[in-house]
């Protein structure tokens, strides 16, 4: 069976500080990724989606980054934090070419920029 | 383009209440339709799902009936309990060269009060 890791699970970081946040799925192969956020009292904001190594595209412009180094680990990024990246974020996977099973999502992790 | 639209929360209720949450969508062609519940401080947890017009989703309880007609995705469920209290999503997809992507509705917050 499929699973997906995603960590940290809390993270509090100051302004202006690096992050990273990864995200790996097991038990398939060539899976789609994604990246949410979401504000707090707010709905879903996809971030970043990939469809192979190399294939990621950006759903708004910000001060964030997702690169995909394998085929099945996926790492959310910036350079320099501000206030406003805090929220709780989310990873998710999809077969690529069957939309009857949806997505997965992982267990979040809480960002908090101070 | 696609999109969904459910009631807006928060939404109160008392343990062993009737629950409707509404979920209507717009799309071109046949989309396959999902509810998704968040408990607090989780990622987001497939509930549900119908894959054609007329279908029944169910599980935990809860229903919904793929509406064609209406292009409706109504959950239900008949006696709420204090444990369902989460924010629950409606969501489509539709898939289209190769690959597909979920569009989800804003979300809607359930508190369920003993």
């Amino acid at each position: 069976s499929q699973t997906i890791h995603q960590w940290p699970a809390t993270l509090v970081q100051p302004v202006g500080s690096p992050l990273s946040l990864e995200c790996t799925v097991e038990g398939t192969s060539n899976p789609n990724l994604y990246w949410y956020r979401q504000a707090a009292g707010r709905g879903l904001q996809l971030l970043f989606y990939s469809i192979g190594i190399d294939q990621i595209s950006s759903e708004v412009p910000q001060n964030l980054s997702a690169s995909r180094p394998q085929d099945r680990q996926f790492i959310l990024s910036s350079k320099k934090l501000l206030l406003s990246d805090s929220g709780f974020y989310l990873c998710a996977w999809s077969f690529g070419d069957r939309p009857n099973y949806g997505y997965t999502f992982g267990s979040g992790t809480r960002l908090t920029v101070v | 383009g696609n999109s969904v639209t459910q009631m807006e929360g928060p939404v109160t209720l008392s343990e062993e209440a009737f629950l409707t949450i509404n979920c209507t969508y717009t799309a071109t062609g046949y989309p396959s339709l999902f509810w998704y519940v968040q408990y607090p401080g989780e990622g987001l947890q497939l509930l549900l799902k119908a894959t054609k017009a007329d279908d029944k989703g169910s599980n935990k309880g809860f229903e919904a009936t793929y509406r064609k007609e209406t292009t409706s995705f109504h959950l239900e469920k008949g006696s709420v309990q204090v444990s369902d209290s989460a924010v629950y999503f409606c969501a489509l997809a539709y898939s289209g060269a190769g690959s597909y992507q979920l569009t989800f509705g804003k979300g809607t917050k359930l508190s369920v009060i003993p």
